[in-house]
């Protein structure tokens, strides 16, 4: 069973600070890993697309990396704002095909104090 | 260039009723998928709609349908409510939906069912 797990369930930090954020996952046959962050009351956003050949990606402060032999990437953010608190989420899709199947983690809630 | 829009926003429901939501995807977007969000499940893929033809189907009963218009704009039609089918329900489209393409979320549509 196609299975995507993230670490930590929650997080808080100071206003400044970086972070890393962790997904692992066993999804096969692996097509690519997707980052979202999602705002309360809104639909995700897209911050990272990775493929099989990709080890690093970045968006500005966002910055996520992909191991494909262990199954793991993580999602770092650089000079935390107040704006980054939200949940992040890791998202991995299979390929049988022509078909793209999207498992999604639960997620990580980040929270950014003053 | 506008982005994806969902009606209604917030709805509510009945046991035993059904409900139709609606997704326009972005101008030029082929590939419209939905989703369904819990506090329970997280995100869960529903199906994904290229060209009018269902592409992909997530592991949903048959109670979850959907289609796709001309238009590319998308209905998504769950008969028969229970009370689990309360969620957020959230569509994204794509330019192709070829698994490695951006997505783009809209708001989402509210769902609660009582």
């Amino acid at each position: 069973k196609n299975q995507v797990e993230q670490s930590p369930q929650s997080l808080i930090i100071l206003e400044g600070k970086n972070c890393t954020l962790q997904c692992n996952y066993t999804v096969s046959p692996f097509s690519n890993l997707r980052w979202y962050k999602q705002d309360t009351g809104r639909g995700p956003v897209s911050l990272t697309i990775m493929t099989f050949s990709e080890n690093t990606k970045s968006n500005g402060r966002y910055t996520a990396t992909l191991d494909a032999d262990t199954k793991q990437s993580s999602l770092h953010i650089t000079a935390s704002q107040l704006s980054d608190s939200a949940s992040y989420i890791c998202v991995v899709s299979a390929q049988t095909g022509g078909s793209y199947i999207p498992t999604f983690g639960r997620g990580t809630s980040l929270i950014v104090h003053p | 260039k506008a982005g994806v829009t969902q009606t209604p926003r917030y709805l509510i429901k009945t046991r035993g009723q059904q409900v139709t939501l609606s997704c326009s995807p972005i101008s030029g977007h082929r590939s419209v998928s939905w989703y369904q969000q819990t506090p329970g499940q997280g995100l869960q893929f529903l199906f994904e709609y290229f060209s009018e033809t269902q592409r992909n189907k997530g592991n949903f009963p048959g109670r979850f349908s959907g289609r796709q218009f001309s238009n590319s704009r998308s209905e998504m039609n769950v008969s028969t409510l229970e009370l689990g089918d309360s969620a957020l329900y959230l569509c994204a489209s794509s330019l192709s939906g070829t698994g490695n393409h951006e997505q783009y979320f809209g708001p989402g549509t509210r769902l609660t069912v009582t």
